[in-house]
């Protein structure tokens, strides 16, 4: 089952501008982090923000956590198109067995010159 | 360099036959996990262990199996009982304890029955 749920789908925007990718989850969570993906590769582990963290930042990305709500946001500032790729954000839930990371559906992001 | 090695990159299997997936990391990790990923879709939890010789089912174990006799070493092997193998497949690492880290992939294996 997807614990993380983003929106929107799919973004489009010029170089310079800011994107912005919505996350919603489900459960209680220990963190929650964000990924990066280019076409056909493994993922790149971005940014993680813990469960009484409200915000983080690093660099020209800006992670929002709100866990009444249950969603996070991510934002890219001054977007390049060298941040063209799929962004993924994925719950951390403690069980017996250990830590467990579930994905979301993922964000297409496209940045054109 | 430390890092996630997966092999092979491409792998192409008949119907009916089992197959392994390599997945090894230098970076003294405890934890390691294997997802699947369909086109366009996000990731699907296969198994995961914690610590040699101890693993979990995830949320899609059915047709999968798996073992952790090192540390180091995580293989995963799709029978022919998982329906439908055809997927990009990726492993992952990551320490353990405290209030939590990012996880570190390799550059996974895309499966293709033939």
């Amino acid at each position: 089952s997807q614990q993380g749920e983003e929106d929107p789908q799919a973004l489009s925007i010029q170089e310079g501008e800011n994107a912005t990718m919505n996350c919603s989850y489900k459960t209680s969570i220990n963190n929650l982090q964000w990924y990066r993906q280019n076409s056909g590769r493994g993922l790149v582990h971005l940014i993680l923000i813990r469960s009484n963290e409200r915000e983080k930042h690093s660099g020209r990305l800006r992670v929002t956590l709100d866990t009444s709500k249950k969603s996070s946001s991510l934002l890219i500032t001054a977007s390049r198109a060298a941040d063209t790729a799929s962004y993924f954000c994925a719950t951390v839930i403690l069980t017996g067995g250990g830590n467990k990371l579930t994905f979301g559906t993922g964000t297409q992001l496209k940045v054109e010159l | 360099d430390g890092g996630i090695t997966q092999s092979p990159k491409y792998l192409f299997r008949k119907e009916g036959q089992n197959v392994t997936l390599s997945c090894e990391q230098n970076l003294n990790h405890d934890a390691m996990y294997w997802y699947r990923q369909d086109p366009g879709q996000g990731l699907r939890l296969i198994y995961y262990s914690q610590i040699v010789n101890d693993f979990q089912k995830g949320d899609i174990a059915e047709g999968y199996s798996v073992s952790r006799e090192k540390k180091e070493s995580f293989p995963l092997t799709v029978t022919s009982a998982q329906k439908n193998p055809t997927a990009f497949y990726l492993c992952a690492s990551s320490l353990t304890g405290g209030s939590g880290y990012g996880y570190t992939f390799g550059s996974g294996t895309r499966l293709t029955v033939v």
